[in-house]
């Protein structure tokens, strides 16, 4: 089955450590989001890119927080520098969009888990 | 402003009753609401969508919603719930974006528990 794959899946580390968070999307699909789930805020959108290219990203603390798209295979998600309150599920989701509408459903990996200490 | 709310945070119903899950919204232009569920430890997973036609949509798992354009509200329904139907259930919408396009927003979940 085709699946969106996120490593790790399990991040735990110190105030003021450098994150990165990867993601593969499904073949094929030219969408990809992240989103960040706590239980204050439920599901957030942070950023999303469509071929590759960045549309939305007003989500995100530009401060320290950067997601970039190197090729079609491979998303990242960066933050630098880490802190508690960025503790949380973090969520990649692919999808495909033809841009004239098509509003296809998003698939979502299995999240990344980081806690900041 | 674009959004969706979900009223219940929680929904306990008995075990081969029927379940109802609720989802209003708000967007400007034709609505295309999704539903997904998250089991514990999980990623989203898509159940249904409705993008135009009939206003009952039949999805995953024997689940359909019902899309009411009058009410801005588009319910998940289940006729016999079942104890693995257990889980946290999310209601979305696309909507417009600044940067032109579309971007999915999500409600903010409903845990449903189904009692045996």
């Amino acid at each position: 089955d085709a699946r969106v794959t996120q490593t790790p899946r399990h991040k735990v580390t110190e105030m003021g450590q450098e994150v990165t968070m990867r993601c593969q999307p499904i073949l094929g699909h030219n969408t990809v989001f992240w989103y960040r789930q706590t239980m204050m805020q439920g599901l957030e959108l942070l950023a999303y890119f469509r071929n590759r290219a960045p549309l939305d990203d007003s989500g995100m603390p530009k401060d320290r927080f950067s997601a970039e798209m190197p090729d079609a295979t491979l998303a990242t998600l960066k933050i630098q520098p880490s802190e508690p309150r960025d503790s949380a599920v973090y969520f990649c989701a692919s999808g495909y969009s033809s841009g004239t509408g098509n509003a296809g459903e998003l698939f979502f990996g299995e999240g990344s888990r980081l806690t900041v200490l | 402003a674009q959004s969706v709310a979900q009223p219940e945070d929680q929904v306990n119903v008995a075990e081969g009753n029927p379940l109802t899950v609720k989802c209003t919204y708000s967007v400007s232009g034709n609505p295309y609401l999704f539903w997904y569920v998250q089991y514990p430890n999980r990623g989203l997973q898509f159940l249904l969508k409705y993008i135009t036609g009939d206003n009952l949509v039949k999805g995953s798992y024997g689940f359909e919603a019902e899309f009411n354009k009058s009410q801005t509200s588009f319910h998940l329904k289940k006729p016999s719930a079942l104890v693995s139907d257990s889980a946290l259930y999310f209601c979305a919408v696309r909507a417009p974006s600044t940067s032109g396009t579309y971007k999915y927003i999500f409600g903010t979940g409903t845990r449903l528990k189904v009692l045996a």
